[in-house]
């Protein structure tokens, strides 16, 4: 079956633009993470959806950072008022609720701030 | 603060060689322990994933192994190929306040024809 899908595959904006990035799921799954991957701190978490509870927004880096999740499906993450500090990959996982909690990742988005 | 180290951050080995990657994580309050692997510029691919509750877990030439009281977890290559190389990384995921998967820095692997 698909696996979790994300796009754009590659986003270049200007400083101070606004940037949504997208994420699929696998079909049936009921959790969805972002995380960022930046060269210097690594992969860090960002925000945890599980169904229609409301997301565990704990690993914003700032207010800019949101996101929505529609239909317990789809999600988008928006960075408004980017920054250079904001370029990094972003990375869209899912996984069931049910049995082991395995992650399952997509390709992520790499975004670059000019 | 869950904290997630591997050790080394870079190996080069010649083809054929078995291998251990080293992972260690500050808290052994954890629900599971996955390996990835990383190929620049693409996503990262589940290699192996073991519950709390298991000592290990083997797929193919690869075997990750967990001792959740110490802290630490290897994965070991047998048979090493030009093919496996890419990063790898080790990552806790923990239930406790903020449900997530917590990395480590990741080794990159390099294996020499």
């Amino acid at each position: 079956g698909a696996g979790v899908s994300q796009s754009p595959s590659n986003k270049v904006t200007e400083k101070g633009k606004d940037v949504e990035l997208r994420c699929d799921p696998i079909s049936g799954h009921t959790a969805l993470y972002w995380y960022r991957q930046s060269l210097g701190q690594g992969l860090e978490f960002l925000i945890y959806f599980q169904g229609n509870s409301a997301p565990d927004k704990s690993g914003l880096p700032s207010d800019r950072f949101s996101a929505e999740r529609t239909g317990g499906s789809v999600s988008t993450l928006t960075i408004q008022r980017t920054q250079q500090e904001d370029s990094a990959v972003y990375l869209c996982a899912s996984s069931s609720r049910q049995g082991s909690y395995e992650q399952y990742f997509g390709p992520g988005t790499r975004l670059t701030v000019t | 603060k869950q904290e997630v180290t591997q050790i080394p951050a870079a190996l080069s080995v010649p083809e054929g060689e078995n291998l251990v990657l080293n992972c260690s994580f500050t808290d052994s309050a954890i629900y599971n322990l996955q390996w990835f692997r990383q190929d620049p510029g693409k996503g990262l691919t589940s290699l192996l994933l073991i519950q709390s509750s298991q000592r290990e877990q083997t797929s193919g030439r690869l075997n990750a192994s967990l001792d959740k009281s110490s802290g630490r977890s290897t994965l070991y290559i047998a048979a090493s190929q030009p093919g496996d190389s890419a990063t790898y990384l080790c990552a806790v995921f923990i239930v406790q306040g903020a449900q997530k998967l917590v990395f480590g820095q990741g080794t990159r692997l390099t294996i020499n024809p």
